[in-house]
């Protein structure tokens, strides 16, 4: 989940099982929101994206669900491996700006 | 296409200095964002341009920010005076349109350190 504050909230998960990391948004007017993953050294990358007319997207290997009633995102990542050990952050469009929060760090272990 | 270019990837410098990093975006996006990563406030948007002209500048944090973007295919963010609490990864990213559709592209970032 998201939190404020110094420490990144961590998810530590087997090589092979699923992962999943939520988020929950601030806009309840936000239409569009994006997942990116973040890893050591490099700017944020675009994993994949919803809009609000739709509650589950599916990628390679990843799905988004938006839950509007209660303002909740998640990212679901399916057989987990070491390349995915990342910080992951889900970004909201808000006023033709994206606001991103805070992140959460996924360790895999081997 | 080579992404999008910030230089120079490490800055360290004293409190007081003048700083400019600078951003290349992709060519043919018309927006360009500037954010700033530190750990309490994460990804923090300072500025936008669209087609070159400054759009939204109200996470520039103080005066002592400046940003520009002479043409296309040139960004600039100045600090003056720098200040420890600069002290940041600040990126720039790019994109086809405002609402990011298949999100913005980000650069490698410019890890700046005040001392």
């Amino acid at each position: 989940g998201e939190s404020v504050g110094l420490h990144l909230p961590t998810l530590s998960v087997q090589e092979g099982d699923n992962s999943i990391i939520n988020c929950a948004y601030s806009n309840s007017a936000s239409d569009y929101f994006i997942w990116y993953k973040q890893e050591s050294g490099k700017g944020p990358q675009f994993i994949i994206d919803i809009r609000s007319n739709m509650d589950k997207r599916q990628g390679q290997r990843v799905t988004v669900l938006l839950n509007k009633t209660v303002k909740h995102l998640s990212l679901q990542i399916a057989a987990t491996q070491p390349g995915d050990s990342a910080v992951y952050f889900c970004a909201e469009l808000q006023g033709g700006k994206l606001i991103f929060g805070q992140g959460t760090e996924l360790s895999v272990k081997p | 296409d080579a992404g999008v270019i910030q230089s120079p990837r490490h800055e360290v410098t004293e409190m007081g200095q003048e700083v400019t990093l600078r951003c290349k975006p992709i060519s043919g996006h018309d927006y360009l964002f500037w954010y700033r990563q530190t750990m309490m406030r994460g990804l923090e948007l300072l500025i936008y341009f669209n087609n070159n002209v400054p759009i939204d500048d109200s996470g520039m944090p103080e005066d002592r920010f400046s940003a520009k973007m002479p043409n296309a295919s040139f960004s600039t963010l100045k600090i003056q005076p720098s200040e420890p609490r600069d002290s940041a990864v600040y990126f720039c990213a790019s994109s086809l349109t405002s609402t990011g559709k298949n999100g913005y592209t980000f650069g490698s970032g410019t890890r700046l350190t005040v001392v």
